[in-house]
């Protein structure tokens, strides 16, 4: 158990819906990253938050959006739903940012869009 | 920019021999190295990571990783597999300069026979 959760840890929807995915970090993370890993595509970041603020964007679509919480818990939004949009949806936590620190993933959450 | 690359998408290995997964990467300045593993249903669990000295880096579950500068390389090796280290498997770099996220190999699934 890496201490890392995230809630659900299934989500089936259908096309043009919006879901939140929810993710803990580890006790005293202050950085949390948001990855998506399907098949074809590998595991790709999409972002990064650290102590609340954004820090750093990857290959995260427009229609996706994510904050992070003065408890350090954070939410990634995904809105108008595709089919290509059916992943795992994994979130992670770090110390600190970049550096040595290596991050602790949580148990992830499927997404299913029919 | 930074890259990794995992050139071998499987690897079998019969249990009991030694195994190498393979990693290349590429950053401007000097990296730190990490090597995570992916059981099915499961999030990344950290192995190993190489941050300075040694150049011969031990992990978890018996895991070694052998950092060569010159060849730019971070091969993860065990000396004798076992089934259970069945898995997937993702190497990723840093640059140990600025604040940049980790970037991940796109892993390689090995698959030990008995």
């Amino acid at each position: 158990d890496s201490g890392v959760t995230q809630t659900p840890k299934h989500l089936i929807t259908a096309t043009g819906q919006r879901v939140t995915l929810r993710c803990s970090p580890r006790s005293g993370d202050l950085s949390v990253y948001w990855y998506q890993q399907s098949l074809d595509q590998g595991l790709q970041f999409l972002i990064q938050y650290y102590n609340g603020e954004e820090r750093a964007k990857g290959n995260i679509l427009e229609r996706f959006s994510a904050q992070q919480f003065p408890d350090l818990h954070s939410e990634l939004n995904l809105s108008s739903l595709e089919l290509g949009d059916s992943a795992l949806y994994f979130c992670a936590s770090s110390v600190a940012t970049g550096g040595f620190y290596e991050q602790y993933f949580g148990p992830g959450t499927r997404l299913t869009v029919t | 920019a930074q890259s990794v690359a995992q050139p071998e998408d499987q690897v079998n290995v019969a249990e009991g021999n030694p195994l190498t997964v393979k990693c290349t990467y590429s950053v401007s300045g000097n990296p730190y190295l990490f090597w995570y593993v992916q059981y099915p249903n499961r999030g990344l669990q950290f192995l190993l990571k190489y941050i300075t000295g040694d150049n011969l880096v031990k992990g978890s579950y018996g895991f070694e990783a052998e950092f060569n500068k010159s060849q730019t390389s971070f091969h993860l090796k065990k000396p004798s597999a076992l089934v259970s280290d069945s898995a997937l498997y993702f190497c990723a770099v840093r640059d140990i300069e600025g604040d940049t996220p980790l970037v991940f190999g796109k892993g390689t699934r090995l698959s030990v026979i008995a």
